[in-house]
């Protein structure tokens, strides 16, 4: 079945480095990813889209790789700040319409 | 940008009482709306889709008889938690696919607390 890792255990990064997160998928080949930023008690919010034959794209503080070999993405939040806490999720599009397949997601903690 | 807009934020009632939830798209129509919800540190599941003018999908597991979904309009889907009970207390959230289909734009989600 397709499934979706992220580590489920908080990632503590000191202010002003760069905070790298992992998103790995098995069973499954998308056609994009996608990373989205969910605040405790909110509703996600979409960061980026990465497409299969992209293997970079960049937005501000934000980069994104995505490995279709490795069947892996990296975020990466380059001089990091202590707004940028929260949890981030990668998803990928499933077979059907329209729908994602979702990761657990991975809580960042950016210390001043 | 897309705004989706869910009400009410925060709910709490009786078990047996049936509560609705209402997810608007304030900027823009949807055809198609999802419906998901999330209990703590766990990933988002989807439980249904909404269809504009013809009946919900539900995911597998997910009973559409305890989970009424009305896609009203263009730009409204409704959610119908029917005789609530506590292990239904959970974040429900809303989302609206993007114009090209591949994001999607999620309300700020509603807390449910069944007592």
């Amino acid at each position: 079945s397709q499934k979706i890792e992220q580590n489920s255990e908080a990632l503590n990064i000191q202010e002003g480095k760069t905070a790298t997160l992992t998103c790995n998928y098995t069973n499954y080949s998308p056609a994009y990813l996608q990373w989205y930023r969910q605040d405790p008690g909110r509703g996600p919010v979409f960061l980026l889209l990465i497409r299969e034959n992209e293997k970079e794209k960049r937005k501000e503080r934000l980069k994104v790789t995505f490995d279709t070999t490795l069947k892996q993405s990296l975020f990466h939040i380059t001089a990091s700040q202590p707004a940028d806490s929260a949890t981030y999720l990668c998803a990928l599009r499933s077979d059907s319409n329209y729908q994602l397949i979702w990761g657990a997601g991975t809580k960042l903690i950016i210390k001043p | 940008g897309a705004v989706v807009s869910q009400h009410p934020s925060r709910v709490i009632c009786k078990s047996g009482t049936s509560v609705k939830i209402e997810c608007r798209s304030l900027d823009f129509q949807a055809t198609t709306m999802f419906w998901y919800r999330q209990f703590p540190k766990q990933s988002l599941m989807l439980m249904a889709t909404s269809n504009e003018g013809s009946k919900a999908t539900y995911e597998q597991g997910v009973e559409k008889d305890k989970f009424l979904i009305n896609h009203a309009s263009l730009t409204l889907s409704t959610l119908t938690v029917t005789s609530a009970h506590p292990e239904d207390s959970s974040f429900y959230i809303c989302s609206a696919p993007g114009q090209a289909q591949e994001t999607q734009y999620f309300g700020p989600g509603t807390r449910l607390l069944v007592l």
